[in-house]
């Protein structure tokens, strides 16, 4: 258990549906993010938030839409996604992005099937 | 380019052998390393870290690694492998030289475990 959770940890949805992933840390963290595991590619770095304000965007495409209400809470929203958006989306804190010592907290992951 | 790389995409070793995972960087400047271990259906565990100071880093769960500068290397071992230990490594860097705290990860290397 690394305080940090996600919901669901599977789901399997259309190319027209819309969902959402949701990551909770309980940490005390100010800054959060997103990673995409596919098979065979090196874990992608996705979004980074840090004080709910996002800091990175790594060229996803629009149909990822992140949310980041409060230092505890991050969101993905889903929107016509593509059978090669199928991989393990990871949520990770850390206690802020300016820190060098910047040691981040890996949740379980939701494994998303897209039919 | 800057990059990370783990040349080993699979290794099997028997249990109670010892363990050498190979992690090498090409970075400007010596970044930030650590290593990750992800058990099937499971996020990311830290294993050890070095920011600097004594090149031979003690981990959890009798993991070490060693930093050596002149190889731009990080490797993991562990002296004698246990069946638990089955799971992907993940070496990961964070960039002193640039304003950028997310972590960068290698490709991984998976572990089986004989009996």
């Amino acid at each position: 258990e690394t305080g940090v959770t996600q919901t669901p940890r599977h789901l399997v949805m259309g190319m027209t549906n819309k969902k959402s992933l949701k990551c909770e840390q309980h940490l005390g963290h100010n800054a959060m993010y997103w990673y995409k595991q596919s098979a065979k590619k090196p874990l992608e770095l996705m979004f980074v938030y840090n004080f709910k304000e996002q800091t990175e965007n790594n060229s996803v495409p629009s149909r990822f839409s992140p949310e980041c209400p409060n230092s505890s809470h991050l969101f993905l929203h889903l929107h016509t996604l593509q059978p090669e958006d199928s991989a393990l989306y990871l949520c990770a804190s850390s206690q802020e992005t300016g820190l060098l010592n910047n040691e981040q907290f890996f949740g379980p992951g939701t494994r998303l099937t897209v039919l | 380019a800057q990059s990370v790389t783990q040349p080993d995409i699979h290794i099997t070793v028997s249990e109670g052998a010892s363990l050498e995972l190979r992690c090498n960087y090409s970075y400007g400047a010596t970044p930030y390393l650590f290593w990750y271990v992800q058990s099937p259906g499971q996020g990311l565990q830290l294993l050890l870290k070095y920011f600097s100071g004594d090149t031979l880093v003690q981990g959890i769960k009798g993991f070490e690694a060693e930093f050596k500068r002149s190889q731009s290397s990080f490797n993991l071992r562990k002296p004698s492998v246990h069946w638990s230990d089955a799971a992907e490594y993940f070496c990961a860097v964070v960039p002193m030289d640039t304003g950028r705290r997310a972590l960068t990860f290698g490709s991984g290397t998976r572990l089986q475990v004989q009996p």
